[in-house]
């Protein structure tokens, strides 16, 4: 079982807001990380050091941190961010790295 | 650009072992650790291990330890994986990605991924 828990799909109406949520203890000592997944494709970075977005990821794209569980916004969704989601952290150890199990988000 | 180029797909029967390369370009090879993550048909994103090019130190996850080799050949900047005994829950795409720390840890760029199919 995952260290990191993620609800398993969302869904969002198009141009709307929703929030994906990745929940851990070990979030409360070390970064997470967010990667965005279309099928057939390599994982991308959208969200690193829990609310930092890479150049070249759209602004829409946001995350935050509370307690134990880091958020990944989409504020006005395209039909683009229709995709699987991970959330990463380091394991309660520090030493392993954990991936959430995704959440697969659809955009209406 | 930073890029890091997987080896072709692999088919093996079971028992066998494969060795999937990541060659790394447009950056110091020996500054960052590189990790490997595999995903199953269907499946969610799994952490395998990770390499540090300087020096070759290894960690993997329980799961993996005694089956699952790391190494690196720095004159090619090249990062190896292998993974002995194979069976068909292995069958899955695996993904090298580079670490990025100091002070943050997260992973860019990954590689293209490596279908490695294992059947009878």
């Amino acid at each position: 079982s995952s260290e990191l828990t993620q609800d398993p799909a969302v869904s969002v109406a198009l141009g709307q807001t929703v929030r994906i949520t990745c929940q851990g203890d070990s979030l409360r000592s070390y970064y997470g990380s967010w990667y965005k997944q279309k099928p057939g494709q390599a994982p991308v970075v959208v969200i690193y050091g829990n609310t930092n977005r890479p150049s070249g990821i759209p602004d829409r794209f946001s995350g935050s941190i509370s307690g134990n569980t880091a958020s990944l916004t989409i504020t006005g969704a395209q039909a683009e961010d229709e995709a699987d989601y991970y959330c990463n952290s380091r394991d309660s150890s520090g030493n392993h790295r954990v991936f959430g199990g995704g959440t697969k988000l659809t955009v209406l | 650009q930073v890029q890091l180029v997987q080896s072709g797909a692999e088919v093996k029967k079971p028992g066998a072992s494969v060795k999937v390369s990541c060659k790394a370009s447009q950056y110091t090879f020996t500054r960052y650790y590189i990790h490997w993550v595999r995903q199953a048909p269907g499946q969610g994103l799994e952490w395998m291990g990770v390499i540090n090019p300087n020096g070759g130190s290894t960690s993997y996850t329980q799961k993996f330890q005694g089956r699952v080799t790391m190494t690196r050949d720095t004159s090619t900047s090249t990062v190896y994986m292998e993974v002995s005994s194979l069976r068909s829950e292995d069958t899955a795409v695996y993904y090298c990605a580079r670490e990025i720390t100091a002070p943050y840890d997260w992973f860019d760029p990954w590689g293209q991924g490596t279908l490695v199919i294992v059947s009878s």
